[in-house]
């Protein structure tokens, strides 16, 4: 059984901070990392999709890096504005044919005006 | 609109009563899942089928649950006797047949069972 953590939980911020999350999962079996966000009332949107130990992928003021050696990834939000207010979902894809993948909980975000 | 839709957006229905739920993927994807997500928790897996094959399910998916996807297009997901602990969103994601490629989501069906 695959574990993915992440943190915080929750997380409320001023319009105009940057702010980042964690992404935690084991570093064997490792196949790609998934981060999606989830507006409430919509679907989960895919944001990237990671394979390789230090990527880094950028999406306007949405970015994240990958560490499969120890086992986490980062995504980071710059200038949040109150559209980035969502739950962001993080996904691990383990090895072999199973292509499933193993949600963490999410971290919820709100942007505050 | 070209992505994954999913038939009814919400669904309430007593407890006992049967309810099939219905997944159209992204045209050309041969890959189709579908996840439960219940308050506090990721989205789960609960069942993969890789065109018309269904190749995984999860011990999630009790006797009461099946999936099928006749001619590798459009999926049912069918719950008899649904039970309280059922009441849950089920998603549904497709997905290109290679690589690293994302899956897609759609916008779920809403599950209370009362």
């Amino acid at each position: 059984i695959l574990n993915v953590e992440q943190s915080p939980q929750s997380l409320h911020v001023q319009e105009g901070d940057s702010t980042n999350f964690t992404c935690s999962f084991p570093s064997s079996n490792f196949y790609a990392l998934h981060w999606y966000r989830w507006e409430t009332a919509k679907s989960p949107e895919a944001l990237f999709v990671m394979t390789l130990n230090g990527d880094e992928k950028k999406k306007g003021r949405i970015s994240a890096t990958l560490n499969t050696k120890e086992g986490y990834s980062y995504l980071y939000i710059k200038g949040s504005q109150p559209e980035d207010s969502a739950t962001y979902l993080c996904a691990l894809r383990g090895g072999g044919s199973n292509y499933k993948l193993t949600f963490g909980k999410g971290t919820l975000l709100t942007v505050n005006p | 609109d070209t992505g994954v839709s999913q038939d009814p957006r919400h669904k309430i229905t007593k407890r006992g009563q049967n309810v099939t739920f219905r997944c159209d993927p992204i045209s050309e994807h041969n890959r189709l899942y579908w996840y439960r997500q219940t308050l506090g928790q990721g989205p789960e897996f609960l069942t993969y089928f890789q065109n018309e094959a269904q190749l995984e399910k999860s011990r999630l998916l009790s006797d009461r649950f099946s999936a099928e996807r006749p001619k590798g297009s459009f999926s049912t997901l069918e719950i008899q006797r649904t039970e309280q602990g059922d009441s849950a969103m089920y998603l549904c994601a497709s997905s290109l047949g290679r690589g690293y490629t994302e899956a897609f989501f759609g916008q779920g069906t809403r599950l209370t069972v009362v």
